[in-house]
């Protein structure tokens, strides 16, 4: 399938590795945010989300950090594995009603 | 259970046509949303869709119109092509009054090559 990861920031890791993905998000009064994965050819599948009243949430080896003082995410994905390669988006919730303002991406490569 | 289906998977149009992109939403939602998505960029919201009629609307002109059916699905049109229109369209469902619960279902989209 055709890649979405054309000309987006790329983290290569190590098989078995943690990966930390980074996300800067536009709107303070944003309260609620999610981080997708993208593979080629496919539609974002949502991986976790967290609300502005938290500060961490945790997952199948997906953890979420939220920083809102100034306006961070971080996505931080244990061991990471082969089907880990894929473009990885954080969106935030604009205004509810799930408008979501999403990201630029990134891409993660996964070296086996 | 059936996910979110789009179709078609892809088309090609040239500029100045007019095409029309389908989403039957996850069984049991019933709000629409269509998201644009340019190569290497992220989802871009167009506009919502819920009880046959648009709720929100992205910054995104006149030419995209949308429907939204009784049975809750829905269509997305574009008129007057143009080449920047290229893109991935993604149809995405939910359950009004589930926002900010994650129960939001994105399809696998519609790639449109306009020339």
């Amino acid at each position: 399938g055709e890649s979405v990861g054309l000309h987006l920031p790329t983290l290569s890791v190590q098989e078995g590795d943690n990966s930390i993905i980074n996300c800067a998000y536009s709107n303070s009064a944003s309260d609620y945010f999610i981080w997708y994965k993208q593979e080629s050819g496919k539609g974002p599948q949502f991986i976790i989300d967290i609300r502005s009243n938290m500060d961490k949430r945790q997952g199948q080896r997906v953890t979420v950090l939220l920083n809102k003082t100034v306006k961070h995410l971080s996505l931080q994905i244990a061991a990471t594995q082969p089907g880990d390669s894929a473009v990885y988006f954080c969106a935030e919730n604009v205004e509810g009603n799930n408008r979501l303002a999403f990201g630029k991406g990134n891409q993660v490569v996964v070296i086996p | 259970d059936a996910g979110v289906t789009q179709s078609p998977t892809h088309l090609i149009k040239t500029r100045g046509q007019q095409v029309t992109l389908r989403c039957s939403p996850k069984s049991g939602h019933d709000t629409v949303s269509w998201y644009q998505q340019a190569l290497g960029q992220g989802p871009q919201f167009i506009f919502q869709y819920y009880e046959e009629e648009e709720r929100q609307r992205g910054n995104f002109p006149d030419r995209f119109s949308g429907h939204q059916f009784p049975n809750y699905s829905s269509e997305l049109n574009v008129n007057a092509l143009l080449l920047g229109d290229s893109a991935l369209y993604l149809c995405a469902s939910s359950l009004v009054g589930q926002q900010n619960t994650g129960e939001l279902f994105f399809g696998e989209g519609s790639r449109l090559t306009v020339l």
